[in-house]
């Protein structure tokens, strides 16, 4: 079945790790989009990415980065971890030609 | 730049009563248009979205929503609420041509009392 997944699911981390939040899709889609949302708040888009070996910064300034290595992996990582970066973590992908996005269940970060 | 206001933070409603959720969106043109639903702990999914043609909308689990372009509207109906239905919900505008990112807007708890 065609889907978009999302590891870990749920994340408690301390302070200074490393992590590297999982985001898979198995619906051939070109366009993949990160975006991070804070409890009953709107979503930001922090990171996006045409295709394969493109990434691209989204509207909301964040310290993660993104890698493209396959079309249908687009992971994002945190080289060090703070508090500042608790909050929920939805992945999401789209066709070339859509608009249409289509979303994971979501990684909620705690940082501590 | 665009923006999509949703007024309305919370809205309780009866089940079995009637539901309007509000989305009024500032744009240069006539953008693509989506609601999207988030239940606590999960990501988004797709309920409706208007691209052109009739501007009343059907989507899943008994939702419409009509796009007003003299009024830059496009509400979310519901005919009956079921307590399923007790959810965050979110209005969205995608940009028609370039890259075609959505803006969302703030949300809109739903929520339903028996």
């Amino acid at each position: 079945e065609a889907d978009i997944y999302q590891t870990p699911r749920y994340l408690v981390i301390g302070t200074g790790k490393k992590i590297t939040l999982e985001c898979s899709q198995t619906m051939g889609h070109d366009k993949m989009y990160w975006y991070q949302q804070d409890p009953g708040m709107e979503l930001h888009l922090i990171h996006y990415s045409y295709g394969v070996n493109s990434t691209e910064k989204g509207d909301l300034s964040s310290e993660s980065t993104v890698s493209r290595i396959r079309t249908e992996h687009f992971p994002l990582t945190l080289e060090s971890a703070r508090p500042s970066h608790t909050s929920q973590y939805l992945c999401a992908s789209s066709r070339i030609a859509g608009v249409e996005q289509f979303f994971g269940p979501g990684t909620r970060l705690t940082v501590l | 730049a665009q923006s999509v206001t949703q007024p309305d933070i919370h809205i309780t409603v009866s089940e079995g009563a009637s539901l309007e959720l509000r989305c009024n969106y500032s744009y240069g043109a006539t953008p693509y248009l989506f609601w999207y639903v988030q239940s606590p702990g999960q990501g988004l999914q797709l309920l409706l979205k208007y691209f052109s043609g009739d501007t009343l909308v059907q989507g899943i689990k008994g939702f419409e929503a009509e796009f007003k372009r003299s009024q830059s509207s496009f509400n979310l109906r519901k005919p009956s609420v079921h307590w399923s239905d007790a959810a965050e919900y979110f209005c969205a505008v995608g940009a028609r041509t370039g890259f075609q990112k959505l803006v969302f807007g703030t949300g809109t708890r739903l929520l339903v009392s028996p």
